[in-house]
């Protein structure tokens, strides 16, 4: 399949400070993207989606303020988690579509995840 | 809203023995249905894709799919230890951005 890579896989940051977590696309375009945010033991969160050029779309209830989403070009798209709080901690997950690959609802290529704790 | 309900488990089989996962969603729309594995702490993968009605069959994973009743289901035939993971299904329509269910956790024990 294609291949999604996501960075870093772990970080520990202070409370109010910023991380941003990358998301690459390795061997395919993607003019959109997907970020999710996983609690243990419960199911994977859409957050945003991330399309080439323009604004994100957040989903309802998500601060975009807070949840900075950059997709400068059709391989990269950032997620930066401003003024972080314990609350935040969780696990961030990243993904894509290849869509020359089926004109159909492609299946989504998940990137390796990044576990974020606030401390 | 759009829902996706799956048992969280544990399913628990014997080493050997089919593995049974079942999903039912509720928007009569989908096209497009996935499952994927999760092992704890790492991101999903994808395991199979279906999108008509009927068996779609890749290894010892069979994927049914059933629209008219609005059910997915996972088989894992010969299961091996390292089949335990949680298993996410994931429904899309048009707009191509799947909703996950919470996923079943399988134990699949020597």
């Amino acid at each position: 399949g294609a291949v999604v890579s996501q960075h870093p896989s772990r970080v520990i940051c202070k409370s109010g400070t910023s991380v941003k977590i990358e998301c690459r696309s390795l061997d395919f375009q993607a003019t959109t993207m997907f970020w999710y945010r996983q609690f243990p033991k419960q199911s994977l969160m859409l957050m945003a989606t991330s399309n080439e050029g323009s604004k994100a779309t957040y989903e309802q209830g998500v601060e975009k303020d807070k949840f900075l989403i950059n997709h400068a070009s059709l391989t990269l798209s950032t997620l930066t988690v401003t003024s972080a709080h314990p609350e935040d901690s969780s696990f961030y997950i990243c993904s894509a579509r290849d869509p020359s690959r089926d004109t159909r609802n492609t299946e989504a290529f998940f990137g390796q995840g990044t576990r974020l704790t606030v401390v | 809203q759009k829902e996706v309900e799956q048992n969280s488990g544990p399913l628990s089989v014997p080493e050997g023995a089919i593995a049974s996962l079942n999903c039912t969603y509720s928007d009569r729309v989908s096209q497009s249905f996935f499952w994927y594995r999760q092992y704890s702490g790492k991101s999903p993968e994808l395991i199979m894709s279906i999108y008509s009605n009927g068996d779609k069959e890749d290894g010892r994973f069979t994927a049914q799919l059933n629209k008219a009743s609005q059910y997915v289901s996972l088989l894992i035939r010969d299961s091996q230890p390292s089949d335990s993971a949680t298993y996410l299904c994931a429904v899309s329509g048009g707009s191509y951005i799947p909703t996950f269910g919470r996923g079943t956790s399988l134990i699949v024990h020597p």
